[in-house]
């Protein structure tokens, strides 16, 4: 079964500053998606990024982009220039090629302090 | 375009209870998901459904809990006879298609409280 592991259940950023949140995951399929998303407060669960696993290439929206390390199964979230409105619980989730179900990982709490 | 819209946003059921939640996926999306969100914990897939049909109910407690979706309306969660341990946050989530190629897209949640 897959898994998703993020191995930081809390950080903290100043804000305009960079920060780096982990992912980890467990699969034996070569084909996959893996996605960051984030849930403020409202709990409103809002997709940030996605990848796919057979794109080499590390995908970037604006100020969040990936490191994406297939071989290490390694899934990392960037945030450059750190806003207060980006404070929030943030999810790693993975999904089989060929399969609708997300697997999620247990969150990481982000606090941006002014 | 609407979004997912998920209601009630809060529900109090006492226990033995029925509890009934309910999701309108966004307009043409045709595929809609369950997941439930434990306290300090990620979100875990309940059930997959398309119109008038469960695809996949793997993720459902065996006793008490079902879904539907029918060809007009909602999906609808109900859960019978609600415990303690149901409280949780309930997510709805629907697609265009059964492959999450651009990811779900969600609605709010409904937080049920069992008291």
């Amino acid at each position: 079964a897959q898994t998703v592991t993020q191995s930081q259940p809390e950080m903290s950023v100043q804000e305009a500053e960079t920060v780096t949140l982990s992912c980890t995951y467990d699969t034996s399929e070569s084909d996959y998606y893996l996605f960051w998303y984030k849930q403020p407060p409202s709990r409103q669960m809002i997709l940030v990024i996605r990848q796919e696993a057979y794109k080499q290439q590390n995908a970037t929206e604006n100020r969040f982009s990936v490191n994406f390390q297939k071989a290490a199964k390694s899934f990392s979230l960037k945030i450059s220039d750190s806003q207060l409105g980006d404070a929030a619980m943030y999810f790693c989730a993975y999904s089989g090629g060929s399969n609708y179900k997300l697997t999620f990982g247990k969150g990481t709490l982000l606090t941006v302090n002014p | 375009n609407a979004g997912v819209m998920q209601n009630p946003r809060h529900l109090v059921r006492r226990r033995g209870q029925e509890a009934r939640l309910r999701c309108s996926p966004m307009k043409g999306h045709s595929h809609v998901y369950w997941y439930r969100q434990l306290p300090e914990e990620g979100l875990k897939f309940m059930v997959y459904l398309q119109k008038e049909n469960i695809i996949d109910e793997s993720g459902m407690p065996k006793e008490r809990f079902s879904a539907e979706f029918p060809k007009e309306g909602p999906s609808i969660l109900r859960i019978q006879q609600v415990v303690r341990g149901d409280s949780a946050a309930y997510f709805c989530a629907s697609s265009p298609e059964g492959i999450p190629y651009s990811g779900y897209t969600f609605g709010s949640g409904t937080r049920l409280t069992v008291v």
